[in-house]
């Protein structure tokens, strides 16, 4: 069965980085795309973009451009999330997800259980 | 941009909450609800505008096309408190959100 394992929760200062990383266990990294969504307690959910390993192509939500990057490592079918430089209000959940079955275009039938990352001074 | 309404509802156990999305424009049948409460990632209950995900009970169902959506929870639970999400393809532009209180 397909998971996705994120790394901790993380604090962090304002102005320096942080990157997430989300692993794949079990099914077939390269066969899927993945995203990453912000949760905050005032927006709700929020696409931020996301990567295809397959192609090693990205795309990234208006709003997150010149901030937020997107990578994935074959070696490990880890795909991470980073977020440089990083301000007060990026205190989040942070989620990946992905569509396992594709036979339905819309929707990520499997998320990564989240992390948690605080910044402050 | 997809619009939720209402924002909120507070309904009794037994009864049928009944959820708009409305897209801006034309999406065709592209559309996801979620389920997401606190502590928990959210969970996918209908993609493609009406196709239930396999284990979701069929007091959830999905209906509409181009612009309107709706999700519709039959025989409400207290278990199903929380907020529903409606999230487009094109843009994977998640929805506002409507937060049901049961």
């Amino acid at each position: 069965q397909v998971q996705l394992v994120q790394s901790g929760a993380e604090v962090k200062r304002p102005g320096s980085s942080v990157k997430v990383s989300c692993r794949t266990s079990g099914g077939s990294f390269n066969l899927y795309d993945f995203s990453w969504v912000q949760e905050t307690p005032g927006r709700g959910l929020v696409w931020m973009g996301g990567i295809v390993p397959n192609y090693g192509t990205s795309t990234t939500a208006k709003e997150f451009q010149g901030r937020v990057s997107f990578s994935a490592d074959d070696s490990t079918t880890t795909v991470y999330l980073e977020v440089n430089p990083l301000k007060p209000e990026d205190t989040a959940i942070y989620y990946c997800a992905c569509r396992v079955d594709t036979a339905f275009v819309a929707g990520f039938d499997l998320w990564g259980q989240g992390t948690q990352i605080t910044v402050s001074s | 941009v997809l619009t939720q309404s209402p924002p909120a509802l507070s309904l009794s156990p037994g009864e049928r909450g009944t959820l708009s999305c409305r897209a801006s424009h034309s999406i065709g049948r592209y559309l996801a609800w979620y389920q997401h409460k606190p502590g928990q990632a959210p969970r996918l209950l209908i993609r493609d505008a009406s196709n239930r995900v396999n284990g979701i009970p069929a007091k959830f169902s999905g209906s509409g096309s181009g612009t309107d959506f709706t999700l519709t929870i039959s025989d409400l639970e207290p278990e199903d408190s929380g907020v529903y999400y409606c999230q487009e393809r094109s843009t994977w532009l998640f929805g506002p959100g409507t937060k049901v209180d049961i």
